[in-house]
Order: C-alpha cells, then sequence, then structure tokens
C-alpha cells in the first residue's frame, strides 16, 4: 500500500510570509494528525481529525495555524504569519486503529 | 505536569551487543506505549506497542518492557547492527479511542562496527 504523501519536502520563507503543507494519508486511513517537530525533540500533536471532524486541536497555535481535512481524506496546514519560531519539520500521521501511526517523510520549514 | 524521559540523548554501542533504551514518565497513567524508529529526514516507523496490563512484547531481535509501578519501559536491541543506528522515540497514549500520542525527546543510538 503507499504510504503517507507530504508536499512540499522542503520550504524556505522570510518570516510574516505564509506557507500551506499538504498531507495525503493512506486510504482508508479515517485519522489524521500534524505534528510539528523541532530539532532534537520529539514530534509534538497540533490537531487531529477524525474523517472530517476534529477531534483535538489544544496544541494548535490557532492565531497563525489552521488546518483543514475536506471530504475526510486529504489535509492542508497553514501557517500565516510565520515566525522564526515556526521553524521545524512538519509530520502527517494517519492511523487505521490501535494507536499504531503511519508518518509520511515531514516538510522541512526555515523561517528566515 | 506530564513528562516523558528517554534516559539519554544519544547511546554508544558496539556492534553485536544489546542496546538498551530507558523511556520515563511522571503524571501521566497510558493505556499503552508504543515505541517508533525515526532516520535522518524521514518521518518515525512504527516498531513495537505494549498495553499496559502487558509486561513484556518481543518482535525479532527487539524486546519491550512495560513498568506501570516503575512508570517505566525498557527498549532492548539485542545482536545490535550498524543498520540498527537511528533516533528511537517512546510515546504514550492515554486510552484507546482518542489516539492521541505523546512522544518522548528520543534517544540518537549508534552502533560502532
Amino acid at each position: 500500500e503507499a504510504g503517507v504523501a507530504q508536499s512540499p519536502r522542503y520550504k524556505i520563507i522570510e518570516k510574516r510570509q505564509s506557507v500551506a503543507f499538504w498531507c495525503n494519508p493512506i486510504s482508508g486511513h479515517a485519522t489524521l494528525y500534524w505534528y510539528q517537530q523541532i530539532l532534537g525533540q520529539g514530534p509534538k500533536l497540533l490537531i487531529q481529525f477524525q474523517n472530517n471532524g476534529v477531534v483535538d486541536d489544544s496544541q494548535l497555535p490557532k492565531d497563525r495555524f489552521s488546518a483543514e481535512r475536506l471530504k475526510g481524506v486529504d489535509s492542508t496546514l497553514k501557517i500565516q504569519p510565520a515566525k522564526l519560531e515556526d521553524s521545524a519539520v512538519y509530520l502527517c500521521a494517519s492511523s487505521l486503529g490501535v494507536g499504531v501511526q503511519s508518518f509520511g517523510p515531514g516538510t522541512r520549514l526555515t523561517v528566515t | 505536569s506530564q513528562k516523558i524521559e528517554q534516559n539519554s540523548e544519544a547511546l554508544n554501542i558496539q556492534e553485536g551487543k544489546t542496546a538498551t533504551l530507558t523511556c520515563n514518565y511522571t503524571n501521566y497513567s497510558p493505556a499503552y506505549l508504543q515505541w517508533y524508529r525515526q532516520d535522518p529526514g524521514r518521518g518515525p516507523v512504527f516498531l513495537l506497542l505494549i498495553r499496559e496490563n502487558e509486561k513484556e512484547k518481543r518482535k525479532e531481535r527487539l524486546k519491550v518492557t512495560f513498568d506501570t509501578t516503575l512508570k517505566q519501559s525498557l527498549f532492548h536491541i539485542t545482536a545490535s547492527q550498524p543498520a540498527d543506528s537511528a533516533t528511537y522515540l517512546c510515546a504514550l497514549a492515554s486510552n484507546f479511542g482518542n489516539e492521541k500520542l505523546t512522544f518522548g525527546t528520543g534517544t540518537r543510538l549508534t552502533i560502532i562496527p
């Protein structure tokens, strides 16, 4: 089966600009997650979707981050405006159940 | 506050020896714990899951133990190989049904030939 797809793989922007990331989960996986992984740290959950509904977005900085999952399949994560501290790898994961998550390769964001 | 600690940032082990990684947690009652492997430039890859009522799980050269009294999990790689070099992450989930994982910071393991 095809894995979780993410694009772009790399992005460099200046602070205060906006950026969007795209994720296509494994077919049939109802649950989709976005994580932020800062260098040297473990992934931190930003938002969790079940189909196209939000289950948990308690750690999403809602003043600048937004995410949507239209039709319960693909998802986009947007940052507007970006700050220097947003430099990180943004990981998308999906799961069928029982907690095992399949991760995409991530998007490395550099904010200058 | 909830905290997950992995024993060290980096661990160097001689090839052929057993590598043991530690994951400790506080202020948490996990329903299950998972271990993931992450290579540079890639997303984490699932290795093993162990439930709160299980003491030990094995998969090929991998073994995980889970002690809810000590609030600790140990991850062992026996007969280690250079290809086992990677960062290993432990992750805890509060309950089944809500699959929200909280990750530790990871341990970077290097197997020296």
